[in-house]
């Protein structure tokens, strides 16, 4: 079973902030959130990932709430090709990552 | 471009038959990872290699055999496949945890009839 929740699918207009919210309320001390996107039938795509600060790179931002049962994900500004699959998951150890289904996130004209 | 190279990229197989699909990273990565992921799902994890040298099962290993050849190569072995292996199956490769995350390759697309 999936340790994180997702909303299954959202809209967001090309050009505006997507905002993908994702609860881990069991989060443990040293776990890390991690965010993938997967898009089409592609690999999983990397993006970012946080212990406890906010993070930020060129494809995204990553917000933590400070109890750290809950984080978003921040893509700026949309285009079409951020639609895609979203993953939050949680991660810390090798077998203990788990994939559930994720946000499908459509990104419209 | 660097990164996890798999193969083959598609395979049709019959009831019984048996393969091995294939993994490579160019990264100097540590452990190495094979996920399956069924349509509408999320990824299960089959097997993992934490370092050269081991092996752990996943999720879900029935029906599955693993080898890490050696700190690039780690494959996965169908020995009779069954019409329910028929996914996609992902290798990816990752350094430590919480160093990064991982990197997947583009899949290889198996249907077993």
């Amino acid at each position: 079973d999936a340790k994180t929740t997702q909303p299954t699918s959202m809209d967001c207009a090309e050009g505006r902030a997507a905002n993908l919210p994702c609860n881990h309320s069991t989060i443990s001390g040293n776990e890390y959130v991690y965010w993938y996107r997967q898009i089409h039938s592609q690999g999983p795509q990397y993006i970012i990932h946080g212990l406890k600060n906010n993070e930020t790179n060129e494809m995204a931002s990553l917000i933590i709430t400070e109890d750290r049962k809950s984080s978003t994900l921040i893509l700026p500004h949309a285009t079409l090709r951020d639609t895609a699959v979203y993953y939050c998951i949680e991660e810390t150890s090798y077998d203990k990552v788990i994939f559930g289904p994720g946000t499908s996130l459509s990104v419209i004209p | 471009n660097a990164g996890v190279t798999q193969t083959p990229k598609f395979q049709v197989l019959k009831t019984g038959q048996s393969m091995t699909l294939q993994c490579a990273q160019d990264m100097n990565h540590n452990s190495m990872y094979w996920y399956r992921q069924d349509p509408g799902m999320g990824l299960r994890l089959i097997y993992y290699s934490a370092s050269e040298g081991t092996t752990d099962k996943g999720e879900v290993p029935n029906g599955y055999n693993v080898s890490r050849l050696n700190k690039r190569e780690f494959s996965l072995r169908l020995e009779s496949a069954a019409p329910s292996q028929t996914s996609v199956y992902f290798c990816a490769s990752s350094e430590l945890v919480g160093k990064g995350g991982y990197t997947f390759g583009s899949g290889t697309r198996l249907t077993v009839v």
